[in-house]
């Protein structure tokens, strides 16, 4: 079936920098982009961008510009997200999930389980 | 594309019929998607195109509206169901969700 595992939790401290990584299966990597959303400790979901599977092509919403990187490798499936420069405020749930239809058919779908990234001093 | 969700929470009996709305800035046409989240799991699509059921989504689930309105409705709440639902409107990237709805035990 197709699934999404995320790499485990993270602890890091401020100022440092983590990358969390998404590996897909049960499908065509390259046939879908890779989104990334936040989910702050007792917030709601925020999308932080995406990467284009096939050429590596990458959209960052305008609160991470400047601090994420999302790169792939499609020799094994797998996307990464790295955050830099992390602050208390970056404390959450990171999940990667695949973008699947177009236009109002759009949807993320399935999603990763989630990797707890908490930052500490 | 601000989106806004009533109510942001309620509590409801197993059986009950319960309806969450949601509220898009700016009209999107029928560009919204639905989701269950639970503690700890990530969320799980529901409905998108407003109204399209999710494979494998039981029926008492259903989605309505089109422009800037939308609306959830469970039409007989199971045990199961106690959760977060989020909207997400698709029209326009950046996606936004919208803050949430906790829906628990009466």
């Amino acid at each position: 079936q197709v699934q999404l595992v995320q790499s485990g939790a993270e602890v890091k401290q401020p100022g440092a920098s983590v990358k969390v990584s998404c590996r897909a299966s049960g499908y065509n990597f390259s046939d879908y982009y890779i989104h990334w959303v936040r989910q702050a400790p007792g917030q709601g979901l925020e999308v932080m961008g995406w990467i284009d599977t096939i050429s590596g092509v990458t959209y960052y919403t305008q609160n991470f510009q400047g601090r994420v990187t999302m790169t792939r490798d499609t020799s094994i499936t797998t996307a990464y997200m790295q955050l830099s420069r992390l602050r208390s405020e970056d404390t959450g749930l990171y999940h990667c999930t695949r973008g699947v239809g177009t236009r109002s058919s759009a949807r993320f779908d399935p999603w990763g389980q989630g990797t707890l990234v908490t930052v500490s001093s | 594309i601000q989106v806004t969700q009533s109510p942001s929470s309620l509590s409801a009996s197993v059986g009950d019929r319960v309806t969450i709305t949601c509220r898009a800035s700016q009209d999107i046409i029928s560009s919204l998607a639905w989701y269950q989240q639970k503690p700890g799991k990530a969320p799980k699509l529901l409905i998108y195109a407003a109204s399209t059921l999710q494979s494998g989504v039981p029926s008492r689930f259903s989605g309505s509206g089109s422009e800037t309105d939308f609306t959830l409705t469970i039409s007989s709440l199971q045990p199961e169901d106690f959760a977060t639902y989020y909207c997400l409107q698709v029209d326009t990237y950046p996606f936004t969700f919208g803050p949430g709805t906790k829906v628990d035990i009466k």
